[in-house]
């Protein structure tokens, strides 16, 4: 199963971009490229989900090289209520992991 | 259309008591997922099923846990003898299809802190 590696923590402004890259290398042919949002005491939210190239929605971006060794979600204009937690995620069965803890500050 | 539902949210039981989790999923949603979350860690895959049948229980631990999903009713995830160790928040999901074949995102319920005492 492949394993995801994500910075640990990530500090911005409000009105910044934030980009967060998740390593991937091992990625498997039909693996699909999740990220989830975690606040203090709730369960993960899906933010936004890709295979290759770029996806977006009304709250993000993703982005997937063509090799899809890695990929990179961009939150546009950060506001304090971003600050969270973010996992990527690559197959149910694995770990999320620690996560990228994201603050954001006034 | 409600969220994927668990309960208690909060649950006390001292050394050697029996816990049980409750995960009701989103409508229209067969396939159930169960995590556990230690503070300051990111989720840990437990045990994935489908409406009567165990898919997969790689994550889980062998021995004092188990987990279910009968024809009606909520998904439960049982802890026998409960130990200081297993005092965590547990996070069910669930999906519409099968999440890796068919790339369906999980949707999480807001779990159920476990306390043993």
């Amino acid at each position: 199963l492949a394993k995801t590696t994500q910075p640990i923590s990530m500090d911005s402004y409000e009105g910044q971009e934030v980009n967060i890259t998740c390593s991937h290398n091992n990625i498997a042919t039909n693996d699909y490229i999740t990220w989830y949002q975690q606040f203090p005491s709730q369960g993960p939210r899906f933010i936004i989900q890709g295979y290759k190239t770029k996806v977006t929605n009304e709250v993000a971006s993703l982005f997937i090289p063509a090799d899809r060794k890695s990929s990179t979600l961009s939150l546009p204009r950060v506001s304090l209520s971003d600050t969270a937690v973010y996992y990527c995620l690559l197959d149910y069965k694995l770990s999320f992991g620690a996560g990228t803890t994201v603050t954001v500050r006034a | 259309n409600a969220g994927v539902m668990q309960n208690p949210r909060h649950l006390v039981r001292r050394r050697g008591q029996e816990a049980r989790l409750r995960c009701s999923p989103m409508k229209g949603h067969s396939h159930v997922y169960w995590y556990r979350q230690l503070p300051e860690e990111g989720l840990k895959f437990m045990v994935y099923l489908q409406k009567e049948n165990i898919i997969d229980e790689s994550g889980m631990p062998k021995e004092r846990f188990s987990a279910e999903f009968p024809k009606e009713g909520p998904s439960i995830l049982r802890i026998q003898q409960v130990v200081r160790g297993d005092s965590a928040a547990y996070f069910c999901a669930s999906s519409p299809r099968q999440n890796v074949a068919y790339n369906s995102p999980l949707h999480f319920g807001n779990g159920t802190r476990l306390t043993v005492t």
